[in-house]
């Protein structure tokens, strides 16, 4: 079982949207939970973490359920330019400093 | 603006050559890592280096080794590569504060292994 899961997508939805993504991770004491968003031949880059309480930040929304050990990112009224690949990461079994990244679920969002 | 670069960001090379790519950051990190991306696998630490003397294995380590020569300098060796090596590669750098995790990739060097 890997320790990050993801539905790998693609997501194909029109400008306007709203889209959800979820990921599960195996290890229960992981402290540290992130959205990377990596556009196409590009470098990772850091979305939002994900807090306890959830976290939003204008179009998008965070939660986190540590209790069935899942996060979710919502993205309300998708623009053409959140077309990406996004990555659900958490921090390592035995380091809080090293990440584990799952493989991505790709979104098109078209016109 | 700060940043995270790596040289070559494209190589394509033959089996059991030695490789080197090579990673550099303004950033003022401690912290730095290897990684490498293959379709429907995600990334995959190969090193990371938390200081110049300090160096560990990733989960991904063998067949790979890397350099600390400095704390803005990290490089990453492929002594013999073979063709399942080809993949994309990334360098990145992280605060060493225990609650900012957020790690700052390099554009990655993309390398074929023929």
């Amino acid at each position: 079982r890997k320790e990050v899961e993801q539905d790998p997508g693609p997501f194909n939805v029109p400008e306007g949207a709203t889209v959800a993504f979820n990921c599960t991770y195996s290890n229960s004491a992981s402290q540290s939970f992130f959205w990377y968003r990596q556009d196409c031949r590009k470098e990772p880059k850091l979305l939002m973490s994900v807090y306890s309480s959830g976290n939003e930040d204008g179009r998008f929304t965070a939660q986190l359920n540590r209790a069935s050990q899942y996060i979710s990112l919502l993205i309300r009224d998708s623009k053409l330019s959140d077309s990406a690949t996004y990555l659900c990461v958490v921090n390592g079994r035995d380091s809080s400093y090293k990440l584990i990244f799952g493989s991505g679920t790709r979104l098109l969002v078209r016109p | 603006d700060a940043d995270v670069t790596q040289t070559p960001r494209n190589r394509i090379t033959k089996t059991g050559k030695r490789i080197m790519l090579e990673c550099s950051q303004t950033k003022g990190h401690d912290r730095m890592y290897w990684y490498r991306q293959d379709p429907g696998l995600g990334l995959r630490l190969i090193y990371y280096s938390f200081d110049v003397k300090d160096i560990n294995k990733g989960e991904i380590s063998d067949g790979y080794s890397v350099s600390r020569q400095a704390q803005a300098k990290f490089s990453l060796s492929l002594e013999s590569a073979i063709p399942n090596q080809t993949a994309l590669y990334f360098c990145a750098t992280s605060h060493d504060t225990p609650r900012d995790n957020e790690q700052f990739f390099g554009p990655g060097t993309r390398l074929t292994v023929l």
